[in-house]
């Protein structure tokens, strides 16, 4: 079983819509991350929560909203999906400030 | 502003001969850099890393090359095999940003047979 898992693996929507994706690890980590990925760019970190109470604003937060409801989950919301929120979301686990990132394969969104 | 670049968005190398693999940073303060491998439809996957107090790190056929001077660093792939085309991309983090990861855009390889 993978370490990491994303629900839904693609997700079509339309404009307005709320749509939340799901991330699940088995890793035990403390660290979880959301990343989003724009075609010809890098990875760009959305939120990241460094424990259950722990919630921070990544560099581009506008839009979305998490939730960290245990150690092994950790939500991302789109309170109103618009279409330049489409790209592939990307949700990672870390157990220390340096440690390895492990990923999970990625969601693919698309906002019509 | 991209702090983390790499300038080539694709490389195409010969099976068995060294791949190389470039990365320019802006940040003076960037002390840990890392290199990730991503396959089609997977995650990106920890390659190798290396800190600013080091100038090479070296595992199996990867090695990390650290110019601070220049804000360059390199990863060499030898020999190059079939199962090493994916998309390379160069992260960056800072202590003082608690080692956030800023990405640079990636650098597909293609190796040839």
């Amino acid at each position: 079983d993978a370490d990491v898992t994303q629900t839904p693996r693609n997700r079509i929507t339309k404009t307005g819509k709320r749509i939340m994706l799901e991330c699940s690890q088995t890793k035990g980590h403390d660290r979880m991350y959301w990343y989003r990925q724009d075609p010809g760019l890098g990875l760009r970190l959305i939120y990241y929560s460094f424990d259950v109470k722990d919630i921070n604003k990544g560099e581009i937060s506008d839009g979305y909203s998490v939730s960290r409801q245990a150690q092994a989950k950790f939500s991302l919301s789109l309170e109103s999906a618009i279409p330049n929120q489409t790209a592939l979301y990307f949700c990672a686990t870390g157990g220390s400030a340096q440690e390895t990132q492990y990923f999970g394969p990625g969601t693919r969104l698309l906002v019509l | 502003d991209q702090q983390v670049k790499q300038n080539s968005p694709s490389l195409s190398v010969q099976e068995g001969r060294i791949s190389i693999l470039n990365c320019d940073y802006t940040n003076s303060m960037f002390d840990y850099f890392l290199w990730y491998k991503k396959y089609p439809a997977e995650g990106p996957t920890f390659l190798i890393s290396i800190s600013s107090i080091k100038d090479k790190n070296e595992d199996g056929r990867f090695t990390v090359f650290l110019n601070k001077s220049a804000k360059h660093l390199s990863l060499h792939i030898v020999p190059s095999q079939p199962g090493d085309s994916a998309v390379y991309f160069c992260a960056a983090s800072a202590r003082d940003s608690n080692y956030q990861l800023i990405w640079g855009a990636g650098t597909k390889l293609i190796i040839k047979p």
